[in-house]
């Protein structure tokens, strides 16, 4: 079946840029997706790109998508402790139901 | 507020009892699905629903049955379940199963089975 990967953990000093990376294996990937979970909470979109564009920009967050490798990433800049969450990356096949995540990226703030 | 509430948020139950999670969503959504959440695992699809219609079961055992009586509402019947079972179960809704990437989340449910 489809995977997704990607790294459990990410420290970085607050003030700092984080970046989060995701491969994947579907090729008929048609939408990439970024959700943030915060304790005790759901999960929420951040930031979709669509699999022709290799870079979306949304304010703080910069999402960069290589289709040849499969890769994609998502670049918080100025990291605030308020970003301290999991950072999950999905993608959803042509014509499937659903989307297929990975394990989630903690990232922690250092002060 | 997301706008997909779940209840309860925490239930304990034991491998004999019977109990339901409810899902509620006020975004006039036509899709909605039950996803399983378990720590170091991704997160695991359930159930699709869309406009009322179950669209996928993704080899669920037969201990989780759900029910979607209307496009606003999914239910989760448990009856038999094993400590393994134990988890977050997360309610998400999308405007239909086409544009399924955009899922709104419930909070969730706690799920411990002893």
């Amino acid at each position: 079946g489809e995977d997704v990967e990607q790294s459990l953990f990410l420290s970085v000093r607050e003030g700092d840029s984080s970046v989060i990376n995701c491969t994947y294996t579907d090729s008929s990937s048609t939408y990439l997706y970024w959700y943030k979970q915060e304790p005790g909470a759901g999960l929420q979109l951040l930031t979709y790109i669509f699999s022709n564009m290799d870079m979306k920009q949304d304010q703080r967050l910069t999402v960069l998508l290589n289709k040849k490798d499969k890769h994609l990433s998502l670049r918080i800049a100025d990291t605030q402790t308020g970003d301290s969450a999991i950072y999950f990356c999905a993608e959803k096949g042509g014509g499937a139901d659903g989307l297929t995540f990975g394990k989630g990226t903690h990232l922690i703030i250092q002060p | 507020e997301t706008g997909v509430t779940q209840t309860p948020r925490h239930l304990v139950m034991g491998m004999t009892n019977k109990k339901s999670l409810k899902c509620e969503q006020h975004l006039g959504h036509n899709a909605m699905y039950w996803y399983k959440q378990s720590a170091k695992k991704p997160l695991e699809l359930m159930f699709v629903y869309n406009f009322k219609e179950q669209t996928e079961n993704n080899s669920v055992p037969s201990r989780f049955s759900p029910e979607c009586p209307n496009s606003s509402h999914l239910f989760l019947h448990l009856h038999t379940l094993q400590p393994e079972d134990s988890a977050l179960y997360l309610c998400a809704s999308s405007q239909d199963r086409l544009t399924g990437g955009t899922l709104h989340f419930g909070n969730g449910t706690r799920l411990t089975v002893t």
